[in-house]
């Protein structure tokens, strides 16, 4: 059973461009978390979805960020008109069920130049 | 909301030794307390985690010990090895309703040989 997988790996993108982070969860799982590490911090809640729907976003910025997780194929994380604020990595975790053991992808290192 | 504090953030003891680690959280709803161990640009990884119907879970050299009176719990590792160097997270979260996890800070753990 393959891991939480997750891609690209690192990702550069100049100020004002868009940044799409992608998610396939573990096979079985339906329940989607993102989480956001900044350098020498820990994680921080970002957003958590199941198939089709968000269950809960209080942790993603009102402005620029969006997640959708569709019926087919994997959960996106999109960040419109970076900053170099946003550079960070992005790890996005998955479990079975809402109240499963999550299980983290090996991240994505955003760069913003 | 909840809030996890960890200590300390670094922590440097000879191979052989113990390790303690300690969080506190604030939200008395919180019912389920995983700690992950993270090596430097990968994933975090489940190493151990505990429920609030008990106090203590061991698992070979890892044991993780729950307060809840206290609101607090510990990550003990003995025996350590060059190999548990790294940054070690705990988390927590109400299993009931959406299962996001709260961080702590991080605790940099270095083995000396």
């Amino acid at each position: 059973n393959a891991g939480v997988m997750q891609n690209p790996r690192h990702l550069v993108r100049r100020r004002g461009q868009e940044a799409r982070l992608r998610c396939s969860p573990m096979k079985g799982h339906s329940h989607v978390y993102w989480y956001r590490q900044l350098p020498e911090e820990g994680l921080k809640f970002m957003v958590y979805l199941q198939k089709e729907n968000i269950i809960d976003e209080s942790g993603m910025p009102k402005e620029r960020f969006s997640a959708e997780f569709p019926k087919e194929g994997p959960s996106i994380l999109r960040i419109q008109q970076v900053v170099r604020g946003d550079s960070a990595a992005y790890f996005c975790a998955s479990s079975p069920t809402r109240t499963d053991t999550q299980y983290f992808g090996p991240g994505t290192r955003l760069t913003v130049l | 909301g909840e809030n996890v504090e960890q200590h300390p953030s670094t922590l440097s003891v000879q191979e052989g030794d113990s390790a303690v680690i300690k969080c506190t959280y604030s939200d008395s709803a919180s019912n389920y307390f995983p700690w992950y161990k993270q090596e430097l640009g990968k994933r975090p990884q489940l190493i151990i985690d505990i429920r609030s119907n008990v106090g203590e879970k061991k698992d070979q050299r890892i044991a993780v010990t729950l307060n809840k009176t206290a609101k607090h719990f510990s990550l003990h590792i003995t025996e350590t090895q060059p190999e548990d160097s790294a940054v070690y997270f705990c988390a927590a979260s109400r299993i009931q309703g959406a299962q996001k996890l709260v961080f702590g800070q991080g605790t940099r753990l270095t083995i000396n040989p």
